[in-house]
This record gives structure tokens, C-alpha cells and sequence, in this order.
């Protein structure tokens, strides 16, 4: 257990839906990312906060939004979802921006 | 936009073999990071480099930062099939907003 805890760990949903993916940081950690991973493909970035502000953007879709709340908890919301969408999600905390991440388990989204 | 690439993509070596994974960024970095994601699971942090030309190790892997802070390299000896997985660099520059880029990754497979 890394102490990012990410759920659902699954995700089977259909397209044009809406889904919701959460995260709870590692205890004392400020900051709290976002990351796509495609089948057998790199860590695209999404997008970043600290302490409940948005601090970086990366790839993120229109149709993405994402937030981190008061408890410093984050949530990823995707919207009109389309096939190309279905990926591993992972969110990873960090004390601040210059330390190693600690990622989560991730969720895996699939979009039939 | 600042892009970081790793060569090999792939490598399958013979256990007792040594491996190494290169990590290219096309803008200057002010530090870099080293993550193992295993077979199915998520990544894990490694290590961090800061300095100019600095190299650490951690037992058998050795990790540098080039001189001109834009590339670095990960060096294996004697690969065990404890270190099959994909190796990600991860680079941050400090223009802009702060944040990682993860490099394309090197799955590394060794056969016993």
C-alpha cells in the first residue's frame, strides 16, 4: 500500500457518459497529480494541485475537469466519454512540486 | 512543448546481463527522476538527481545526470528478473509552471 488510495479501481462505462475518479493523498501531502496511461504507452500529465489550487496544466481535455477539496482529496471528472478515453488513470501526491511522487494503483477506465 | 525521450524502447536481456535506459529532454532541466512501473502495477519512485553531472547508486543500478542537464542515463549490472518492468524518467524544468514530464519509458524484460 503506497498511501494514495485511487477509486474505483475499475471502471466499465459507456460512451457519452460521465464518471468521476478519486484520490486521496498520502498523509502530509500537499500536492496531487494527475496521469493518463494508455495501453502500453508513457505517463501523459493532466494536470496538478497544491493545497486546493490548480498549480499545472498538461494534456487535459476540454471535456476533462478535475478539483482538490479543503481534506485535500482530489477528483477527476470525464465527461462525454468516447472510446479513446479508456486508460489507466493514476494520481500520485507529493509533499510539494521538488519531491518524488507517490502514485496510487490507479483506475482503470474502460469505455465500451 | 518540452518533450522527453527514452531509447530503447524495449530491451530483453539475458539474466546476469547489464542493461542501460537513456532519458533525452529537448529543454534543460533543472532535475530529474526515476520511476520502475512493474508488470501490471503502478510507478515507483526511485531516486532524484539535481546536480550537474551527478550520479548515484542504489546497489546495483546506477543513476547519472549529464553535464549539460539535459539528458540522463540508468545503468543495471547484472540484471535479476526482479528488475523486469518499464523504466520511466521523469524531468522538470522551472520555466512555466513547475511540473514532470515522463519520458516514452524502457520495458525491460530479462529471461532467466
Amino acid at each position: 500500500d503506497s498511501g494514495v488510495t485511487q477509486t474505483p479501481k475499475h471502471l466499465i462505462t459507456a460512451t457519452g457518459q460521465r464518471v468521476t475518479l478519486r484520490c486521496s493523498p498520502r498523509s502530509g501531502d500537499l500536492s496531487v497529480y494527475w496521469y493518463q496511461q494508455s495501453l502500453d504507452q508513457g505517463l501523459q500529465f493532466l494536470i496538478q494541485y497544491y493545497n486546493g489550487e490548480e498549480r499545472a496544466k498538461g494534456n487535459i481535455l476540454e471535456r476533462f475537469s478535475a478539483q482538490q477539496f479543503p481534506d485535500l482529496h482530489s477528483e477527476l471528472n470525464l465527461s462525454s466519454l468516447e472510446l479513446g478515453d479508456s486508460a489507466l488513470y493514476f494520481c500520485a501526491s507529493s509533499v510539494d512540486v521538488n519531491y518524488g511522487y507517490t502514485f496510487g494503483s490507479g483506475t482503470r477506465l474502460t469505455v465500451v | 512543448g518540452q518533450q522527453v525521450m527514452q531509447i530503447p524502447q524495449y530491451q530483453h536481456v539475458q539474466e546476469g546481463e547489464d542493461f542501460t535506459t537513456y532519458c533525452n529532454s529537448s529543454t534543460t532541466l533543472s532535475n530529474i527522476q526515476w520511476y520502475k512501473q512493474r508488470p501490471g502495477g503502478h510507478p515507483v519512485f526511485l531516486i532524484q538527481l539535481v546536480k550537474s553531472g551527478e550520479v548515484k547508486k542504489q546497489k546495483r543500478l546506477t543513476f547519472q545526470f549529464g553535464e549539460a542537464k539535459k539528458n540522463s542515463s540508468l545503468h543495471i549490472t547484472a540484471t535479476q528478473t526482479t528488475d523486469v518492468g518499464t523504466y520511466f524518467c521523469a524531468g522538470a524544468t522551472t520555466s512555466g509552471t513547475y511540473k514532470y514530464i515522463f519520458g516514452t519509458g524502457t520495458r525491460l524484460k530479462v529471461l532467466a
